[in-house]
């Protein structure tokens, strides 16, 4: 099985917040990352956040952390029709690899 | 940051030929990764391409189905040979500096069906 588990599909309403969640099973990661891809695109560096951090903040993205449980989530405030895409959640291993979980389907209805 | 561009873009192949895909970086990256995107599916790493030495794969692929090289700092190409159907997924190089503050960036991805 993977590593990095996210849920599949998130269906969310114009203006309303959004929340990814994803775990991790690597409690030596030192960075996780959060990348957007929209279709018939590659991936956009949206956000990461360093292990050693609880929460990061970035215009209308949130990332909170909890390394105990290793939860990373990520909010995306104020909900737009473009922020519709897929969303993943990755690890950076040791050796520099990441490794991705199997992506969200945000959809965002008016 | 660093922008990676990768050509071709997108191809359609017949099956038992081969397709090398190139990945430029605007910068020096220490480290140059590529990945397979198949379809409805997330990332899957095929190898770390290592500056003046071969490769290093992961597990599942094998260089002689998937040729690496990477020259210098700012290039990599990566060859699947042999193609069949199956290899129809989209293929992905990524660059990062390699240091504590590390980013990975992405080229767009190079699309391969193969028929």
């Amino acid at each position: 099985g993977e590593d990095v588990e996210q849920s599949l599909f998130l269906s969310v309403r114009e203006g309303d917040s959004s929340v990814i969640n994803c775990t991790y099973t690597d409690s030596s990661s030192t960075y996780l990352y959060w990348y957007k891809q929209e279709p018939g695109a590659g991936l956009q560096l949206l956000t990461y956040i360093f292990s050693n951090m609880d929460m990061k903040q970035d215009q209308r993205l949130t990332v909170l952390l909890n390394k105990k449980d290793k939860h990373l989530s990520l909010r995306i405030a104020d909900t737009q029709t473009g922020d519709s895409a897929i969303y993943f959640c990755a690890e950076r291993l040791n050796d520099y690899k990441l490794s991705f979980g199997a992506g969200t389907t945000v959809t965002v209805r008016a | 940051s660093a922008v990676i561009s990768q050509k071709p873009s997108r191809d359609i192949c017949q099956r038992g030929t081969s397709l090398t895909i190139q990945c430029q970086v605007d910068s020096q990256v220490t480290m140059m990764f590529w990945y397979r995107q198949q379809p409805g599916q997330s990332l899957t790493l095929i190898a770390t391409a290592n500056q003046g030495s071969e490769a290093t794969y992961e597990s599942g692929f094998v260089i002689d189905k998937f040729p690496i090289s990477r020259p210098n700092l700012t290039f990599s190409t990566l060859t699947v040979s042999n193609m069949s159907p199956e290899d129809s997924s989209i293929y992905l190089c990524s660059g990062g500096l390699g240091t504590q503050k590390e980013t990975q960036y992405f080229g767009p991805g190079t699309r391969l069906l193969v028929l």
